[in-house]
């Protein structure tokens, strides 16, 4: 079974901190994406990655930043975290063009 | 227009019945459509995948896929207080000349005893 981690579920944060997001999947999937999700919005893009060191924007990478230093793992990073970051935060990861595995999601509010 | 469009619901139904759970896509060459289950508070989880045209069966679920009309469905039988939860349809599309899977918002769909 592929197996994507999320490093934390819960997450609370002050105005103002670095955040570091961290996901790791262990099937050697090429792709990995980042989505926040909020009541009424769906899933949103926030950067997705299809390759180590390789990085492109998705819809709403304002505020965000990530990192792919090795395959397996994909960290998002918020610099500056504000209230409006306060969200569900899902990693997901896969082959080209084939089905999308999440890990369990980490729930961050900034306070 | 979104690029994957889905009901929001919510769409009940009693226990014992079938939900037809409907999504409309903008890209033609789309090739790869899923559904995926969310319950709340929770992540999604992948329930069915169809790539061709026509009728895919995997116990009380059945994906529909009309690639012409860009309509793919997902019809669940014998609906049980278990399948409440939210449905994402998601579909495969190059854009920005990567592969990409795009999401609806979801239905809800609440299935009463």
């Amino acid at each position: 079974d592929v197996k994507v981690t999320q490093s934390s579920r819960y997450l609370v944060k002050r105005t103002g901190e670095k955040v570091f997001l961290e996901c790791v999947q262990d099937m050697d999937h090429e792709n990995m994406f980042w989505y926040r999700q909020d009541p009424g919005l769906g899933l949103r893009l926030i950067y997705f990655s299809y390759d180590v060191k390789m990085k492109e924007k998705g819809d709403i990478p304002e505020g965000y930043s990530v990192s792919r230093e090795k395959k397996e793992r994909f960290s998002l990073i918020l610099e500056s975290a504000s209230t409006n970051q306060t969200s569900m935060y899902l990693c997901a990861s896969r082959l080209v063009a084939e089905k999308l595995f999440f890990g369990s999601g980490t729930q961050l509010s900034v306070l | 227009q979104k690029e994957v469009e889905q009901n929001s619901g919510p769409l009940s139904v009693p226990e014992g019945a079938i939900a037809s759970l409907n999504c409309t896509y903008s890209d033609r060459v789309s090739q790869s459509f899923f559904w995926y289950r969310q319950y709340s508070g929770k992540s999604p989880e992948l329930i069915m995948s169809i790539y061709s045209n026509g009728d895919k069966e995997d116990g009380r679920f059945t994906a529909q896929l009309n690639k012409a009309s860009q309509y793919v469905s997902l019809l669940i039988r014998d609906s049980q207080p278990s399948d409440s939860a939210t449905y994402l349809c998601a579909v495969n599309m190059i854009a920005g000349g990567y592969n990409k899977l795009i999401f609806g918002a979801g239905t809800r769909l609440a299935v009463h005893p």
